[in-house]
């Protein structure tokens, strides 16, 4: 089975900067990935699709890109809206649906 | 708008069964596949188990498989996770959600559901 890692698990950032998450697949998996954004005590939330493709109605500072193996989350000039913790899933049209482990951005 | 809603958690001893449902409402129902998607408390999302549009293919985690049985009834769109043989490991919010693609693969998940709380204890 294809496994999704995440890196890192949790980071610190203050409003304005610019982070990036990674997602790792342990096979090549072309660009079937997507990436969720759950906000605490809140349902996910998709925000990009097919590794690079922004969802109806994302603002644009969220952005994917990547293909193959390794896959970045990028968010620029952070807002207080986003400090959440974003899932990573390999999204071919058969399971497993895996998930990453997550990957919680916080408050500096 | 394009809504999932879940209902039927609470609290179930272990060894027992429950019945989650998925209502939809706002889009052709009868057209998407369904998930559902669970997370125990302060963890990550595991995929449990998916439904096709006209409900003639389903599958499961293997962690899941052997107890758990999805359903649909597109006449009142809504979904059903028939779940058996529950134990504490089963503790979660359990989300379902609505497959979507334009050329799969691949395929995304959304919306979600709110989520509905199942606890397995004595």
């Amino acid at each position: 089975d294809i496994q999704m890692t995440q890196y890192p698990s949790s980071l610190s950032a203050s409003v304005g900067d610019r982070v990036s998450i990674t997602c790792r697949a342990s096979q090549r998996i072309a660009i079937y990935l997507n990436w969720y954004q759950q906000r605490p005590g809140k349902a996910p939330r998709l925000l990009i699709y097919a590794a690079s493709r922004l969802q109806s109605g994302v603002p644009s500072r969220f952005s994917g890109s990547g293909s193959g193996t390794d896959f970045t989350l990028t968010i620029s000039n952070l807002q207080p809206e986003d400090f959440a913790t974003y899932y990573c899933q390999y999204s071919y049209s058969a399971p497993p649906f895996a998930f990453g482990p997550g990957t919680k951005v916080e408050i500096k | 708008q394009v809504q999932l809603v879940e209902s039927g958690g609470g609290v179930v001893q272990p060894g027992r069964s429950l019945r989650l449902s998925c209502a939809a409402s706002g889009f052709t129902f009868s057209n998407y596949a369904i998930h559902w998607v669970r997370q125990s408390p302060g963890k990550g999302l595991e995929w449990v188990a998916l439904i096709s549009h006209d409900g003639r293919k389903t599958d499961y985690a293997d962690s899941v498989k052997g107890r758990f049985i999805i359903s649909r009834d597109n006449s009142r769109n809504t979904v059903f996770l028939e779940m058996n043989s529950l134990t504490p490991e089963d503790t979660a919010v359990y989300y379902c959600a609505r497959e979507y693609y334009d050329s799969s693969p691949p395929v995304w998940f959304d919306p979600w559901g709110q989520g509905t709380l199942v606890t397995v204890s004595s």
